[in-house]
């Protein structure tokens, strides 16, 4: 079953403009939240994490969104460098959990 | 190096062969994942140790796939009489302690296909 989902496959844009990757979950027991990262041949890199007492973490030019009430988080990244192209994975789980659920990823191009 | 490793990078193998993927974690992480990623899915959770306590074996697809952790560090992900439904890239993960809050750190994968 698939508690996490990314729906867009891939978001393409322009160098310099706002890219906004999307997830759902349907776990309502979730209450901590992360985005990887992860170039061709390496592994996910951990890029950035939420709980679920804030609706808005930033760090830098990445800023994670979360509606609770929509099941449903935000990864903005503004503004898009060219080096930001690769795949992001949305992750969630429980606070006191070991396993946490992954997406099946958004394959994100930033255009020079 | 401070990262995890895993070997090989790549096997390919005939189907009913067993195989079995290595993976070295971070030294003095205790927890330790396996990941697999098939393609267009999500990382789908396989197992789980940590320091010297039971594994959460949960997410293991069958009864072919086991794996061991040595030592509490190297770990081995065995894959007995492989089928071609097995290829995927398999991921390996450790962490300080094993919280959900513990930065995973990945290692660059085993992409196994079964012909």
């Amino acid at each position: 079953d698939q508690q996490v989902k990314q729906n867009s496959p891939s978001l393409s844009v322009q160098e310099g403009r706002i890219s906004i990757l999307n997830c759902d979950y349907t776990n309502s027991m979730f209450d901590y939240f992360l985005w990887y990262k992860k170039y061709p041949a390496e592994g996910p890199t951990f890029l950035i994490s939420i709980s679920s007492i804030k609706d808005k973490n930033e760090d830098g030019r990445f800023t994670v969104f979360l509606n609770k009430s929509a099941k449903h988080l935000s990864l903005h990244i503004v503004p898009s460098q060219p080096g930001d192209s690769a795949v992001y994975f949305c992750a969630a789980g429980g606070l006191r959990d070991n396993d946490m659920r992954f997406g099946a990823g958004t394959r994100l191009t930033v255009k020079p | 190096g401070a990262g995890v490793s895993q070997s090989p990078s790549n096997k390919v193998t005939e189907k009913g062969k067993d195989v079995e993927l290595r993976c070295d974690p971070i030294s003095g992480h205790t927890a330790l994942y396996w990941y697999r990623q098939s393609l267009g899915q999500g990382l789908e959770f396989l197992i789980y140790f940590q320091g010297n306590s039971a594994p959460d074996k949960s997410g293991l697809p069958s009864d072919r796939f086991s794996a061991e952790r040595t030592g509490g560090s190297v770990s081995t992900l065995t894959i007995q009489r492989t089928q071609q439904e097995d290829s995927a890239v398999y991921l390996c993960a450790s962490s300080l302690a094993g919280m959900s809050t513990d930065t995973q750190y990945f290692g660059p994968g085993t992409r196994l296909t079964v012909l």
